[in-house]
Formats: C-alpha cells, structure tokens, sequence
C-alpha cells in the first residue's frame, strides 16, 4: 500500500526552528517528485516545496530562504527544515507525491503552531 | 503568484448535479493541460478526483469529470449525494518558477 506518514509537528516559538518528516511506504521517494503542501487553519491549501526525483528544488517565496526541503533515500524519507519560523507559517503541513501538479497520495498531516 | 479563483460556495440537491469554476490565467490554467481537482472531508487530507484537466484516478467516481476552457477549469459532480459534501481545491502547474498554484477553495452544500 503506498502511503505517508508525517511527524515532526508541534508548538514553537517565533524565530525557532522545526524539522518536518515523511515517512513513505509502497514507493521510493527518490524516483518521485515529493512536495510539501500547508494548509492554515480555516485556510485553503498552499504549495510550499518541491524536491525533484533529480534532486532540484523549487520554494514558494513565502519561505524561500527559510526552508529546505531534502530526502534521505536510505530511509525513503522526506524532510521539511523550517527555520525562522512565524506566526503566519502556523498550518497543518502535508507531504504528497507529486506528478507535476497532481498530488496522490498525501499524508495525514502534521500541525505546526508557531506561537509565543 | 495569486491563487487561481473558485466561489466560495456551491449547492445543490442529492440527484443533480453542479459545477465548480476555476479561473487562472495564461501562466498557469491556459499554458498547460495540468489541473488537478482535490476533495478535502474536514479534518482529512485532501483526495485527487482528477488530474490532467479530465482523468480519474482509479477508484474515483465516473459521476466526476472534469474539463477546461481557456483560462478556466471547471469540476462538475452529476447526482450529487450528501457525501460528496466537503471542500473542493483545483490545482495548476505554473512553471517552472512558481511550480503549481492552488484555488482558494469551494464548499459544496448537499441540501
């Protein structure tokens, strides 16, 4: 069964720093393009980060220079590094397998809550 | 790179059938045949119900399809039942540079 598992989420202050994990299983995250997609509360979805299967990556310009998205192909894993994190970055994150602007699957998200 | 534009809301009665709007520009919806639509439950993931402007996944309802005009991709649900309540997100590839867009989103109402 191909699916994702996320974790990583919680409460951080403003200004710190989280580090995002998808967990994959049925697939090779390294043979696919894997994104990360937020969704703020009440708010609609937001495309936050790509990682293709060659190894480029592409943000959205609201966290270019503040998050980095990487793999780790021996644990078929995928990562969201968040640094300088504020308040408007508060969102349930998701991962998702990425066909070139179709998503599926998508994990079960994580919340993250920046917050003092 | 604004969000590509749907109504808020849309309803319906179980049996008929609607049509969700999705309108974007020629960067986006009208330069490539690469809209995707999402079915979002509250407190769930989102869900593909289709790719590539009209294809179903497997295992997605035929009463599902999807198409493009221009600028604008529409999602039209036929016999609507009450569970197809839920939020609806189109989706385009934008590019290289901006990589995909999404919609603001659309509640569908089943009355």
């Amino acid at each position: 069964e191909v699916q994702l598992v996320e974790t990583g989420g919680g409460l951080i202050q403003p200004g710190g720093s989280l580090r995002l994990s998808c967990a994959a299983s049925g697939f090779t995250v390294s043979s696919n393009y894997m994104s990360w997609v937020r969704q703020a509360p009440g708010k609609g979805l937001e495309w936050v980060s790509v990682i293709y299967s060659g190894g480029s990556t592409y943000y959205a310009d609201s966290v270019k220079g503040r998050f980095t998205i990487s793999r780790d192909n021996s644990k078929n894993t995928l990562y969201l590094q968040m640094n300088s994190l504020r308040a408007e970055d508060t969102a349930v994150y998701y991962c998702a397998r990425e066909g070139l602007g179709q998503f599926d699957p998508w994990g079960q998200g994580t919340l993250v809550t920046v917050s003092s | 790179q604004s969000a590509l534009t749907q109504p808020a809301s849309v309803s319906g009665s179980p049996g008929q059938s609607i049509t969700i709007s999705c309108t974007g520009t020629s960067s986006d919806v009208g330069s490539y045949n690469l809209v995707s639509w999402y079915q979002q439950h509250p407190g769930k993931a989102p869900k593909l119900m289709i790719y590539e402007v009209s294809k179903r996944p497997s295992g997605v309802s035929n009463r599902f399809s999807g198409s493009k005009s221009g600028n604008t991709a529409s999602l039209t649900i036929s016999g609507l039942q009450a569970e197809d309540e839920a939020d609806y997100y189109c989706c385009s590839y934008a590019g290289s540079s901006t990589h995909v867009v999404f919609g603001g989103g659309t509640k569908l109402t089943v009355l």
